[in-house]
């Protein structure tokens, strides 16, 4: 399996509800980020957490970071219709600072 | 905002044309990278460059492609015989910081190669 790998590849929720998506790594890491993509657009970014930090916030997303466990989770509450889109994680690691992304989890959120 | 813009937004070429990719990355940033991603499929990395020079690539980043930063703004992607494979959106991003900042995508490039 590869770097970056997310869980669930698809996940659908009605709005209102949580959402958590989980992104398991294999190397070492200077940080993590997660992207928004909604379809055929580019990469919004969402989040960066270093691998030094254990829990991150920004408005309604919450991002956690295990390194022992080489994972991290990307949590949304109180989703809304405009949160579909997939999302990515990506890691960069310490040396060439180049990203590496997984699969990408494809969110639905039903109004 | 500051923002990562590329052009074109979508290139239609015949197979064996060059195709050049532009990007202006984020003013003060010093890194700058090329990824693509093919339809339905992950974002794959190409390509970083910092201080005029190449730092990384990829196994996907073969003699058929190159990159310049021609001038003080721009950072350029140039496949030089495209084939049916390369159809993909290219993304462009810049960062300010080898690692711990963020690394910004720009909206990308869709090339279809026919």
């Amino acid at each position: 399996s590869q770097q970056g790998e997310e869980d669930p590849q698809a996940l659908s929720i009605q709005e209102g509800e949580n959402a958590t998506m989980n992104c398991s790594y294999k190397t070492s890491i200077n940080n993590l980020q997660w992207y928004r993509q909604n379809s055929g657009r580019g990469l919004v970014h969402l989040i960066l957490i270093r691998s030094n930090e254990r829990e991150k916030h920004s408005g309604r997303l919450r991002v956690t970071l295990d390194t022992s466990k080489k994972s991290s989770s990307l949590l949304i509450t109180a989703s809304r219709a405009a949160d579909t889109a997939s999302y990515f994680c990506a890691t960069v690691n310490t040396n060439a600072g180049k990203s590496t992304f997984g699969d990408g989890t494809t969110l639905t959120v039903k109004p | 905002e500051p923002e990562v813009t590329q052009t074109p937004s979508h290139q239609v070429t015949q197979m064996g044309q060059e195709v050049i990719l532009r990007c202006v990355p984020i003013s003060n940033h010093l890194y700058f990278y090329w990824y693509r991603q093919i339809l339905g499929q992950k974002v794959e990395f190409l390509v970083s460059f910092y201080n005029n020079e190449i730092s990384e690539k990829s196994e996907i980043f073969d003699d058929q492609f190159s990159v310049e930063r021609p001038d003080g703004s721009n950072f350029t992607l140039k496949i030089r015989s495209t084939k049916l494979e390369d159809s993909a959106m290219y993304f462009c991003a810049s960062s300010g910081q080898l690692s711990g900042n963020t690394i910004y995508f720009g909206e990308g490039s869709w090339l279809t190669v026919v």
